[in-house]
């Protein structure tokens, strides 16, 4: 079955300095991998997502993840991170139809 | 270009009640996926509608219910609340039979149910 991990709860970075948000997979054939964005009382925003070919995928606002097929990982970044990347991230994995979410992961930057 | 919305915002209902919450899909999409997001969780697969028809469910009983009509626009119901099923329910849209694994799905900002 597919499915998603996000190890960490929650992620503190100063602004200005780089993000990393960690995201694992399970998946049986290949992985069709995803990051959103969820700001408070609003819903999913996509940001990038991995079906094939380069293994680092850029996204919108400057987001960037990259996928480790050895590692069985999809972790997302940002060079530089801005105060207002605070929010809740969501990796997930494409089933067949539907989409399988990590529990997310709180990112916060502070000034 | 419009993207996915949903109504109502806000919902409050009682044990036992029955409701309904909206969807209509961004432009030029004709396939809806309804998802539970209970508070610190990731959302949930509900169900998928395509062609008017359920397509896939998930583990989610029969209390829940979908219909959706020939402008694409979907409804999910919920029949005999439990105070379980206060939630953020999102509408997500897609085309996936272009490319059912990869295509993206897009969501609306959810209704917000909560039930006393």
């Amino acid at each position: 079955a597919q499915s998603v991990a996000q190890p960490e709860d929650q992620v503190n970075v100063a602004e200005g300095n780089p993000l990393t948000v960690k995201c694992t997979y399970s998946v049986s054939g290949n992985p069709y991998l995803f990051w959103y964005v969820q700001y408070p009382n609003r819903g999913l925003q996509f940001l990038l997502k991995y079906i094939t070919g380069d293994n680092l995928v850029k996204g919108s606002y400057g987001f960037e993840a990259e996928f480790n097929k050895s590692q069985t990982s999809f972790h997302l970044k940002k060079p530089s991170a801005l105060v207002s990347d605070s929010a809740l991230y969501f990796c997930a994995v494409r089933g067949y139809n539907d989409m399988r979410f990590g529990a997310g992961t709180r990112l916060t930057v502070k000034p | 270009d419009a993207g996915v919305t949903q109504s109502p915002t806000h919902l409050i209902k009682t044990r036992g009640q029955q409701v309904t919450l909206r969807c209509s899909p961004k432009s030029g999409h004709d396939t809806v996926s309804w998802y539970q997001q209970a508070l610190g969780q990731g959302p949930q697969f509900i169900f998928q509608y395509y062609e008017e028809e359920e397509r896939q469910r998930g583990n989610f009983p029969d209390r829940f219910s979908g219909h959706q009509f020939p402008n694409y626009s979907s409804e999910l119901n919920v029949n005999a609340l439990l105070l379980g099923d206060s939630a953020l329910y999102l509408c997500a849209s897609s085309h996936p039979f272009r490319s059912p694994s990869t295509d993206t799905q897009y969501f609306g900002p959810g209704t917000r149910l909560t039930v006393l």
